[in-house]
């Protein structure tokens, strides 16, 4: 069965300074990989996604994130945080038309 | 904006009771996602629809039941209600269902606070 783990119920990092938010995910078979971006009282808003290809995906207000087949990750990284980069962070693993995973989340504080 | 709606926004009622939640989906998406997120469970996905049909299920209680309707848009209904039910339930909505590719794009949510 396919699984999605976020190691990190929060994580600290002052502005400026580059993030990781990591995920680790578990499929028999290819997986769809996404990150989404949670505000407080707020839906989830979809930030980037790996179908196949180059494993450095570029999403949404400079967040990337890096695919490694081999460590079965899929980390969210950005090169300087904003403090408005605070916010709930999911990764999600889908394969193929199966029901999608959600991990249980990362809460990322961008310290002024 | 997402383009997703759910209506209503908040909703307080009694335990045993009975409450339908609707959701319509972006202009053109034909898939619709349930998930319910509370602070000791996380997001779960519950049902997902593609142009009215039960596409996959998830951790969804025979308490629970979802459709969707001819134009697209889907209720969620939630009977017998407990107080464990006391949640944020999301609705999400993609392009199509036939692959897992398409990300999905979240409604506001309606918070539900049964007492």
């Amino acid at each position: 069965a396919q699984s999605v783990a976020q190691p990190e119920d929060q994580v600290n990092v002052a502005e400026g300074n580059p993030l990781t938010v990591k995920c680790t995910y578990s499929v028999s078979g290819n997986p769809y990989l996404f990150w989404y971006v949670q505000y407080p009282n707020r839906g989830l808003q979809f930030l980037l996604k790996y179908i196949t290809g180059d494993n450095l995906v570029k999403g949404s207000y400079g967040f990337e994130a890096e695919f490694n087949k081999s460590q079965t990750s899929f980390h969210l990284k950005k090169p300087s945080a904003l403090v408005s980069d605070s916010a709930l962070y999911f990764c999600a693993v889908r394969e193929g038309s199966d029901k999608i995973i959600f991990g249980k989340g990362t809460r990322l504080h961008i310290l002024p | 904006d997402s383009g997703v709606t759910q209506t209503p926004k908040h909703l307080i009622t009694a335990t045993g009771q009975r409450v339908t939640l609707r959701c319509s989906p972006r202009s053109g998406d034909l898939s619709v996602y349930w998930y319910q997120q509370s602070l000791d469970q996380g997001l779960q996905f519950l049902i997902q629809y593609y142009n009215g049909e039960e596409r996959a299920k998830g951790n969804i209680l025979e308490r629970f039941s979802a459709q969707q309707f001819p134009d697209l848009h889907s209720e969620l209904n939630l009977s017998s209600l407990e107080l464990g039910d006391s949640a944020l339930y999301f609705c999400a909505s993609s392009v199509v269902g036939t692959t897992g590719a398409h990300e999905q794009y979240f409604g506001p949510g309606t918070r539900l606070t049964v007492t």
